[in-house]
């Protein structure tokens, strides 16, 4: 099955800075490519994904960038706000497994004032 | 609004007890999860379902069934709990339709402690 590595495991930024979350992924297959956001006692929420046609995505802030030939995919964040502080999750579809999500350690976010 | 819950939101169990995690929602999605989460280990797929007729093992489905009694309806059973699966456990769903996204939706989560 696919495998997802997600570098740093925690991140610290002054607020106003830019913060950039890594992952890379086996299966050349996989198609699909979310982030969510966990903020402290909440349930994970999709911030923004990207599929395998296009190589960048933005909304406001945040951005993700896919390099299919390397198979790792980012998550940008510029402008950082203290309420950007939350656990950030990165995924990816199988390709061979329709549907089914595998997700990194996930990387603990903390914007300080 | 359209959402997945989950009861119950805490449980404290003990050893070597069954206990019921269920989850129901009212997006009218076909497709059904059950993941776990510890701290460091990210969301760990026990189970997932297509469809009511359909049931698949995740990566750490071992000591854990499940049953999809209806569309809407997912439930995830610890057949005798032990310490080790002291965690959050969280329910989500998707939707398969023709040209839809493949976001998840999560639930709020199930706090399970087993002493």
């Amino acid at each position: 099955g696919e495998n997802v590595e997600q570098h740093p495991s925690t991140l610290s930024v002054q607020e106003g800075d830019s913060a950039v979350i890594k992952c890379t992924y086996s299966d050349s297959a996989s198609n699909y490519f979310p982030w969510y956001k966990q903020e402290l006692g909440k349930r994970p929420q999709l911030i923004i994904d990207i599929r395998s046609n296009v190589g960048e995505k933005k909304d406001q802030r945040i951005a993700v960038t896919l390099n299919k030939t390397a198979k790792h995919f980012s998550l940008h964040i510029t402008e950082t706000q203290p309420e950007d502080s939350a656990v950030y999750f990165c995924a990816a579809r199988g390709g061979s497994t329709l549907g089914r999500l595998y997700f990194g350690r996930g990387t603990q976010l903390t914007v300080w004032p | 609004d359209a959402d997945v819950t989950q009861t119950p939101r805490n449980r404290i169990t003990k050893t070597g007890k069954r206990i019921m995690l269920e989850c129901s929602q009212t997006k009218g999605h076909d497709r059904m999860y059950w993941y776990r989460q510890d701290p460091g280990l990210g969301l760990r797929l026990i189970y997932y379902s297509f469809d009511v007729k359909d049931i698949n093992k995740g990566e750490i489905s071992d000591g854990y069934s499940v049953s999809r009694q209806a569309q809407a309806k997912f439930s995830l059973s610890l057949e005798s709990a032990i310490p080790n699966q002291t965690a959050l456990y969280f329910c989500a769903t998707s939707d398969s339709g023709q040209g839809r996204a493949f976001e998840q939706f999560f639930g709020p989560g199930t706090r399970l402690t087993v002493l």
